[in-house]
Formats: C-alpha cells, structure tokens, sequence
C-alpha cells in the first residue's frame, strides 16, 4: 500500500484531456512538501517530468502539466498522443517515514 | 554527460547477501544525494534508500532499515548498497538515481538497474 494514492489506470483516444491524481495526507503533500512526477515508457528508466508541483524540465512538451490542491495532486495530459502510452508516478517527501522519500503506486494511461 | 552504471546483481538464495555498486560519471559526484531504487517484476516504484553528499547521513525505507546499507566512496565516484538477509520480496531491479540536489529532493538521473533475484 503506497503512502501516495493513484489509481491504477486512466485511458482517452487521441487529443483528449486525461488527469492523473496523486493522494496523500497531512505528512506529505498536504504539509506543503513538493511532488513530481515521472513518466517510465515501456522497457526504459523512468524519466523526471514535473518537478516541483508544476515546472517542466527542459523538452518535456507543455502538453503535460502538474497542479496540487490541500492533500492532493494531479498531472494533466492535453491532447493525448500515442506515445504517451506509458506508467506514470508521483513522488514526495513525507515527515512521518522515517526514509522521508515516498512514490505513488504508479499510473498506467492508454491511449484508445 | 552524466552517466550511472550499476552492478553486482545476481540470483542468491533467502538469507544471502549481495553488494551492489554504482559508478557515476559526468557531475560532481560528491556534491548530490544519491539514491536506491527497486522495481520489482510488474509493479511500481519503491525508494529503498539514499544517502547525503558527504555520506553522513543515510534514509532507509521501513522494509529494508536493518538489513540493507547504503554508502559512497567519493574518491571513486562509486555508490553501494549491501544488502543482507535477502528475501523473496527484495528481488527487482535496482536503480542508482541522482538527486537533484544537496537535501533529499527529487532525481534528475537514473541508472539503467541491476537485476536482484531472490530464490532457492
């Protein structure tokens, strides 16, 4: 059970809007602490998409987008494309692990 | 360019231990945290450990504080990770990964992974 809740799959066909949300709780993104986010396409390393709640690292498209709100984030994908098809994770820091470093469970999003 | 090569996976039965290496290249090793990563077969993420520039302080996950060790050689540019008392649910693949910075934060740079498997 992953300190950070995702669901387990999000799907949309071509061009379509798709969000991913991220849960957690007092301890972690609810107590302000930053989340970010990676995208790990099939058979690679994951990759840093969205550091810091909302920045994008240089080429990653500005189709993808981060937003958080009270003990919740989310990740936007505008205008879906095909090889977007791939897992994506948050990530955070939480005061109460004694590691400090915690995942969401991960997020599987198809593209129809 | 910034490169990390991890080593030392193998198959070990229940109760072995293995040492992993990481050698990094292309940034200043001693300056980041650095840290262990375990995707096993199918599933998500897990941070496993990581470990301050100066190799002074360490952070485990609950599931390996007791067990596993991280350390850095700075001078060989090298990260480790000993791990003791193996069990079935250690086997994945495991990540050396950069952070972005000196404090615990996020990470900019992943190894392709070491293999663990964990089996009599």
């Amino acid at each position: 059970q992953s300190v950070l809740t995702q669901p387990p799959s999000v799907s949309g066909a071509p061009g379509q809007r798709v969000t991913i949300s991220c849960t957690g709780s007092s301890s972690n993104i609810g107590a302000g602490y930053d989340v970010h986010w990676y995208q790990q396409l099939p058979g690679t390393v994951p990759k840093l998409l969205i550091y810091g709640d909302t920045n994008r690292p240089s080429g990653v498209p500005d189709r993808f987008s981060g937003s958080k709100s009270g003990t919740s984030a989310s990740l936007a994908i505008t205008g879906l494309q095909a090889e977007d098809e791939a897992d994506y994770y948050c990530q955070s820091y939480d005061s109460s692990m004694s590691g400090h470093v915690v995942f969401g469970g991960g997020t599987k999003v198809t593209v129809l | 360019e910034v490169q990390l090569l991890e080593s030392g996976g193998d198959l070990v039965q229940p109760g072995g231990s293995l040492r992993l290496s990481c050698a990094a290249s292309g940034f200043t090793f001693s300056t980041y945290v650095m840290h262990w990563v375990r995707q096993a077969p199918r599933k998500g993420l897990e941070w496993v450990s990581a470990i301050s520039g100066s190799g002074g302080r360490t952070y485990y996950a609950d599931s390996v504080k007791g067990r596993f060790t991280i350390s850095r050689d700075n001078s060989k540019s090298t990260l480790y990770l000993q791990m003791n008392s193996l069990r079935a649910e250690d086997t994945a693949v495991y990540h050396c990964v950069k952070d972005v910075g000196t404090n615990v934060y996020y990470m900019d740079v992943w190894g392709k992974g070491t293999t663990v498997t964990v089996s009599s």
